[in-house]
């Protein structure tokens, strides 16, 4: 069984449209994470939720949107794609929020914006 | 601010060879510091860690890690290395007060030659 799961895994799409992007995890953490990987493979966070409660939000546009319907899952939706989101977008999740918890990552999601 | 540096994007090394995969970081106060490794298409997996006590860290598949507070590295190091170990490796760091997100250094390129 897959700990960390994320759908789809290849997502190719035109600019303007809107698409989402599903994580689950089935370890039990109370702690879920997105995570944006670049074509240079630059790794930076951008939100993080502690028992579905919004803790980190990262300077990203507001055209995404993370929503977590329970401590389980947390996805992505993003609205009008621009071609500079292309990129590979990792779920993670920890057991707890605390700086000492290793993450445990999805297997990505690579978008591509045409 | 937390920042995390890997002064090289590819390290190449015979099979069977010791490698050392450098990383030195930046953070006030106490770091907590992690080792991830990333295999083609997938996902970040977690390899060490350190959060405090002895300074050599060991970790899977025969990693070890040697925290140095006053040179503020954490590289990684396996005696003997194997071609099944090439792949990308990142670094990141993370403050010892919850809350705070990781921060990934920019990755290594691991290639073991046979």
């Amino acid at each position: 069984d897959t700990a960390v799961s994320q759908t789809p895994k290849y997502l190719v799409t035109q600019m303007g449209n809107d698409k989402s992007i599903k994580c689950e995890q089935n370890l039990g953490h109370d702690t879920m994470y997105w995570y944006k990987q670049d074509s240079k493979k630059f790794l930076k966070i951008m939100f993080s939720y502690n028992n579905k409660e919004l803790i980190i939000n990262e300077t990203v546009p507001n055209r995404f949107s993370p929503k977590s319907p329970d401590k389980a899952h947390l996805n992505l939706h993003i609205n009008s794609l621009e071609l500079g989101d292309s990129a590979v977008y990792f779920c993670a999740s920890s057991h707890r929020q605390g700086a000492n918890e290793k993450l445990f990552f999805g297997s990505g999601t690579q978008l591509s914006v045409l | 601010a937390q920042s995390v540096a890997q002064p090289e994007d590819q390290v190449n090394v015979a099979e069977g060879n010791p490698l050392t995969v450098k990383c030195t970081y930046s953070v006030s106060g106490n770091p907590y510091l992690f080792w991830y490794v990333q295999y083609p298409n997938r996902g970040l997996q977690f390899l060490l860690k350190y959060i405090t006590g002895d300074n050599l860290v060991k970790g899977s598949y025969g990693f070890e890690a040697e925290f140095n507070k006053s040179q503020t590295s954490f590289h990684l190091k396996k005696p003997s290395a194997l071609v099944s170990d090439s792949a990308l490796y990142f670094c990141a760091v993370r403050r010892y007060n919850y809350g705070q997100n990781f921060v990934f250094g920019p990755g290594t390129r691991l290639s073991v030659l046979p």
